[in-house]
């Protein structure tokens, strides 16, 4: 069966300091995969999503960014928080060539910034 | 753009009482319509997908319905472990990929 691990699950980072939050999952091959987030009082705003190795489509611009250097990993990654990147970040996947929107999420890593 | 609303955004029930969650869409042409349940400090978990008007899904208690306009989850006689928030997302046009709304947070008191 597929499983999906994200980490770290929490974390306090202060302003102006690196992030990296790492995401893959097992059992399946070449997975579409999704960095999601999640602020109080919002919606799941999508924020990058992957279909391939290396192939990384950004939709909301910001001081965050995603790779993908293996088949199943999904990084995301910022060089300088800010006090705005706080939130909780989803991972997901879907399978490879379904267009059908059914996501499958990890347990989330809450990130705040102070 | 694709918009997806949610109403209402919370909801306080008693065990046993039965109640309708709304998401109301606009899309250029639906691919899909998807139900998730989130529960607190946790990713959300899949439940159904319809594709199309007229189409209905159930699992346990829940039951999803879907119109050109909405879609509804009714809730036949809630446990408490029915608690959660819930989300409405679709897909439409060239994108597979969904738009959410806000959810309904859902609170079952025994």
């Amino acid at each position: 069966s597929q499983t999906i691990h994200q980490w770290p699950a929490t974390l306090v980072q202060p302003v102006g300091s690196p992030l990296s939050l790492e995401c893959t999952v097992e059992g399946t091959s070449n997975p579409n995969l999704y960095w999601y987030r999640q602020a109080a009082g919002r919606g799941l705003q999508l924020l990058f999503y992957s279909v391939g190795i290396g192939q990384i489509s950004s939709e909301v611009p910001q001081n965050l960014s995603a790779s993908r250097p293996q088949d199943r990993q999904f990084i995301l990654s910022s060089k300088k928080l800010l006090l705005s990147d706080s939130g909780f970040y989803l991972c997901a996947w879907s399978e490879w060539g379904r267009t059908t929107g059914e996501l499958f999420f990890g347990e989330g890593s809450r990130l705040t910034v102070l | 753009e694709d918009q997806v609303t949610q109403s209402p955004e919370a909801l306080r029930l008693q065990e046993g009482e039965s109640s309708s969650l709304n998401c109301s869409y606009t899309v250029s042409g639906l691919r899909g319509l998807f139900w998730y349940r989130q529960d607190p400090g946790k990713g959300p978990e899949f439940l159904f997908t319809l594709y199309s008007a007229g189409e209905e899904k159930e699992k346990e208690r829940l039951k999803a319905t879907l119109t050109k306009k909405e879609s509804f989850l009714h809730i036949t006689a809630p446990k408490p472990e029915d608690s959660a928030t819930y989300l409405c997302a679709v897909a439409s046009g060239g994108s597979y990929i969904p738009t959410f709304g806000r959810g309904t947070s859902l609170i079952v008191h025994p």
